[in-house]
């Protein structure tokens, strides 16, 4: 089936640095793909909405200079937290939409540690 | 109040008991979403939903659209249905292929006891 693969799944990086998470869809095409955020013991809230080819779309109260979002081919798009700090620690989801069935898939997820 | 509630919030049973997780929403929707959390995060999509019923395995989801309320339903428990199950309503028409915007329950934490 379709799947959408996360990668890394793990990242620990300094406080300052920034970091990079892809999600790709593996065997199908998504126009669209979102990205959430999950704090322990809380349901996934939505950041930002990625188009292909087109500027995201993000959430009130997310920093699109913080979380920069590229989708630059229909199976890719990329997550950037810029000049991380602790407090970005969090899990990251994305999802992708198939743009022929309209199917949401999920990816695994990937958990930033940022000391 | 949220507008999309589930109950219960943690539910254990025994392996082989029948499971069923309830989610109810105040929002007009099209379509209704199941997802499966692993331990590890990971997300799996169960169902899709907009009207009636879907059964996959030992899952049944369905749907009353009019009283705006969704079961899910596991047969013959097991421990590795452990997870914790939510709910997601979207507002878009599926055929749109919109840019929907997912509001999801809060999750019930199913333990299965072997």
């Amino acid at each position: 089936g379709a799947v959408v693969s996360q990668h890394p799944s793990r990242v620990i990086c300094k406080s300052g640095t920034s970091v990079k998470i892809e999600c790709r869809s593996l065997d199908f095409q998504a126009t669209t793909m979102f990205w959430y955020r999950q704090f322990p013991k809380q349901s996934l809230m939505l950041m930002a909405t990625s188009n292909e080819g087109s500027k995201a779309t993000y959430e009130q109260g997310v920093e699109k200079d913080k979380f920069l979002i590229n989708h630059a081919s229909l199976t890719l798009s990329t997550l950037t937290v810029t000049s991380a700090h602790p407090e970005d620690s969090s899990f990251y989801i994305c999802s992708a939409r198939d743009s022929t069935s309209g199917e949401l898939f999920f990816g695994e997820g990937s958990r930033l540690t940022v000391l | 109040k949220n507008e999309v509630e589930q109950s219960p919030q943690n539910l254990t049973a025994q392996e082989g008991e029948f499971i069923t997780i309830n989610c109810s929403y105040s929002v007009g929707i099209s379509a209704l979403h199941w997802l499966q959390q692993h331990p590890g995060g990971g997300i799996v999509s169960l169902f899709m939903l907009s009207s009636g019923k879907k059964k996959h395995g030992r899952l049944i989801a369905t749907i009353n659209i009019q009283e705006k309320h969704s079961s899910l339903h596991i047969t013959a428990s097991h421990p590795r249905d452990s997870a914790v199950y939510i709910c997601a309503v979207g507002p878009h028409l599926i055929s749109n292929f919109g840019n929907e915007k997912l509001t999801f329950g809060t999750g019930t934490r199913l333990t299965i006891i072997p």
